[in-house]
């Protein structure tokens, strides 16, 4: 297992365009988050998973922002009408559910442009 | 979720010690301080992590406050692959989310 794996690592779209985004976890981390990040800015979260289940939702994930984890494995976050604003790194975490400390580790984001 | 203060930026000479601060007054008796740090065009990767007593690890050293209101995170020597912005983070057991702040921006000069 190599880690935490998105794609694309690069997307430029249109503004009013759809994209999904892919994140593969390591395979046995039960747990999933996605983050945002603004340049200049440390990641804001967004959202994450226990398996199938999404947990927590931050107020930051407008309507136009969903996101899904089928099967408890690989998650997809998609974004209806992009906006400008919604140029941004977007990161995938993953990690194992404990009692006590568990490490999450990081994918190496997507970079969304919106022109 | 409790917060944390950081300086903005900091410096320092390669192959010396980096001390880099955090105040978190507001620490809860379950919070554990987690340090991340996040390399030019990379995601954040996990550096340590402690509770009460100090923490050693292959990457560095976390130094906890009696009172655990402020902690050190300590590079012993800087090469200038650490040049990053290091992360402080409070989490209370079970790790629901990370919240992250602006971190630090360690500068290494050679």
């Amino acid at each position: 297992d190599t880690g935490v794996s998105q794609d694309p690592r690069h997307k430029i779209t249109k503004r009013g365009q759809n994209v999904t985004f892919r994140c593969d976890p390591i395979s046995e981390h039960n747990r999933l988050y996605w983050y945002r990040q603004t340049l200049g800015q440390g990641p804001e979260f967004l959202t994450y998973f226990q398996n199938e289940a999404q947990l927590e939702k931050s107020r930051l994930l407008s309507d136009r922002f969903s996101a899904e984890r089928p099967k408890g494995s690989f998650s997809t976050l998609e974004i209806q009408r992009t906006e400008q604003g919604d140029s941004a790194m977007y990161l995938c975490a993953s990690s194992i559910r404990s009692t006590s400390h568990t490490e999450a580790f990081f994918g190496q984001g997507t970079r969304l442009t919106v022109v | 979720d409790a917060k944390t203060t950081q300086p903005n930026s900091m410096e320092s000479n390669e192959e010396e010690p980096v001390h880099l601060p955090c105040n978190h007054s507001t620490i809860s008796g379950t919070d554990y301080i987690h340090w991340y740090r996040q390399l030019p065009s990379q995601g954040p990767e996990y550096v340590i992590h402690g509770l009460t007593s100090n923490v050693n690890n292959r990457m560095a050293s976390l130094a906890i406050a009696e009172d655990r209101k402020s902690s050190t995170l300590i590079l012993h020597r800087a090469t200038l692959r650490d040049a990053a912005v290091y992360y402080c983070i409070l989490n209370s057991l079970g790790l629901d989310k990370l919240v992250f702040g602006a971190g630090t921006i360690l500068r290494v000069k050679s």
